[in-house]
């Protein structure tokens, strides 16, 4: 069975700082991994996602992450973050078996501080 | 218009009425889901369906049923709801021919007293 470790479930930092959120799965075979954002009283919105290839995945709003299979990682880093980064940030993992439904981790919340 | 909708967006009912969510789509897609969000917990799977003849439970299935009513339509019901019931509920489309990649509705804020 697959599951899914956010490993942070609140991480503030100060406007124009780097910030990583860390991701760890857990899964017996080839994985897709997706990070979604979900802003206050929104719904979540695809931020990036890894199917296969490069294992840095570059996605919106200047976030980027990288898939190493050996840590069975998936961080998600921004060199320069925003207040409007303000968010809660998910980490959710699928695979053929579990017919490519989502899990997803618990969250970690994001708050950017002026 | 948003691709997926879903009715009411906030609702207040008393223990042991019956409520029906309801979502809708306009992606064209086959799979749809529910899920629950609690402060904490993330996102729980309540039931799911792959086609409008198929329909599954969740990890966190009772208390809950669901109706496919067409590709585009998929309703979450509590029968009888109770306070422990009160979370944020999200439908969810996906297709598989593309990478099955979830796309969620806006939400439905659900208090139970």
């Amino acid at each position: 069975a697959q599951s899914v470790t956010q490993l942070d479930s609140q991480v503030p930092v100060f406007e124009e700082a780097p910030v990583e959120l860390r991701c760890n799965y857990s899964s017996s075979v080839s994985v897709y991994l997706f990070w979604y954002v979900q802003y206050p009283n929104q719904g979540l919105q695809l931020l990036l996602k890894y199917l296969s290839g490069s294992t840095l995945v570059k996605g919106i709003n200047g976030f980027e992450a990288e898939f190493n299979k050996s840590q069975t990682s998936f961080h998600l880093r921004k060199p320069s973050v925003h207040i409007s980064d303000t968010a809660e940030y998910f980490c959710a993992v699928s695979d053929r078996g579990s017919n490519y439904k989502l899990t997803f981790g618990k969250g970690t919340l994001l708050t950017v501080n002026p | 218009d948003a691709d997926v909708t879903q009715t009411p967006r906030n609702r207040i009912t008393k223990t042991g009425k019956r409520i029906m969510l309801e979502c809708s789509q306009t992606k064209g897609h086959d799979r749809m889901y529910w899920y629950r969000q609690d402060p904490g917990l993330g996102l729980q799977l309540i039931y799911y369906s792959f086609d409008v003849k198929d329909i599954n439970k969740g990890e966190i299935s009772d208390g809950y049923s669901v109706s496919r009513q067409a590709q585009a339509k998929f309703s979450l019901s509590l029968e009888s709801a109770i306070p422990n019931q009160t979370a944020l509920y999200f439908c969810a489309t996906s297709d598989p021919g593309h990478d099955n990649e979830q796309f969620f509705g806006p939400g439905t804020r659900l208090t139970v007293l």
